[in-house]
């Protein structure tokens, strides 16, 4: 079974702090994707990364960052926290397989006071 | 006008009952349609996946499409407790992916 695992599930910060968001997968895809997720809006794509150092934006990029320096990991930064930020973060990684599938991480529920 | 609609529910039903669960679009370049399951405090999971128009069942779950409406749908038949989730409609065409908001169901005992 494929398992992506997301460091935290929970995590309060304050507004202007600098917050990571770790991700990690077990099952060698090569795409990996940040969403985040609000009551109303769906998912939506911050940023996704096709390849070891390479990224994408998606749909809100603004004020996030990512790295991602080994396949397995995809990191999530958030360069200074601000109170719009507060959301639902989900990883998910790509499997092309007789069509396309992601898989989810259980997500990270961030709060920024 | 969001290119993917679906009302958020919350849908309560009986155990037992027949669910439909639907979505429309507005872009008529969607070509792959997905309907992914959402527990609470979980990520989403990948229910059904399909490609054209026309009916695909596993087991208790109908996924249907209908291009000339730019409508599709997911019917639970018997539905269980277990079924409670968040259900949340995809759609896909080149690399864009677009999900619907999901609609809460709530399957009574």
């Amino acid at each position: 079974d494929v398992k992506v695992t997301q460091s935290s599930r929970y995590l309060v910060k304050r507004t202007g702090e600098k917050v990571f968001l770790e991700c990690v997968q077990d099952m060698d895809h090569e795409n990996m994707f940040w969403y985040r997720q609000d009551p109303g809006l769906g998912l939506r794509l911050i940023y996704f990364s096709y390849d070891v150092k390479m990224k994408e934006k998606g749909d809100i990029p603004e004020g996030y960052s990512v790295s991602r320096e080994k396949k397995e990991r995809f990191s999530l930064i958030l360069e200074s926290a601000s109170t719009n930020q507060t959301s639902m973060y989900l990883c998910a990684t790509l499997e092309r397989q007789r069509g396309e599938k992601l898989f989810f991480g259980s997500g990270t529920q961030l709060s920024v006071l | 006008q969001k290119e993917v609609e679906q009302d958020p529910g919350p849908l309560s039903v009986p155990e037992g009952a027949i669910v439909s669960l639907n979505c429309t679009y507005s872009n008529s370049a969607f070509q792959y349609f997905m309907w992914y399951r959402q527990y609470s405090r979980k990520g989403p999971e990948l229910l059904m996946y399909t490609y054209s128009s026309g009916n695909k069942e596993d087991g208790r779950f109908t996924a249907q499409v209908d291009k000339s409406s730019k409508y599709i749908s997911l019917f639970i038949r018997d539905s269980q407790p277990s079924d409670s989730a968040t259900y949340l409609c995809a759609m896909e065409y080149g690399n864009k992916l677009v999900f619907g908001a999901g609609t809460i169901l709530r399957v009574k005992s």
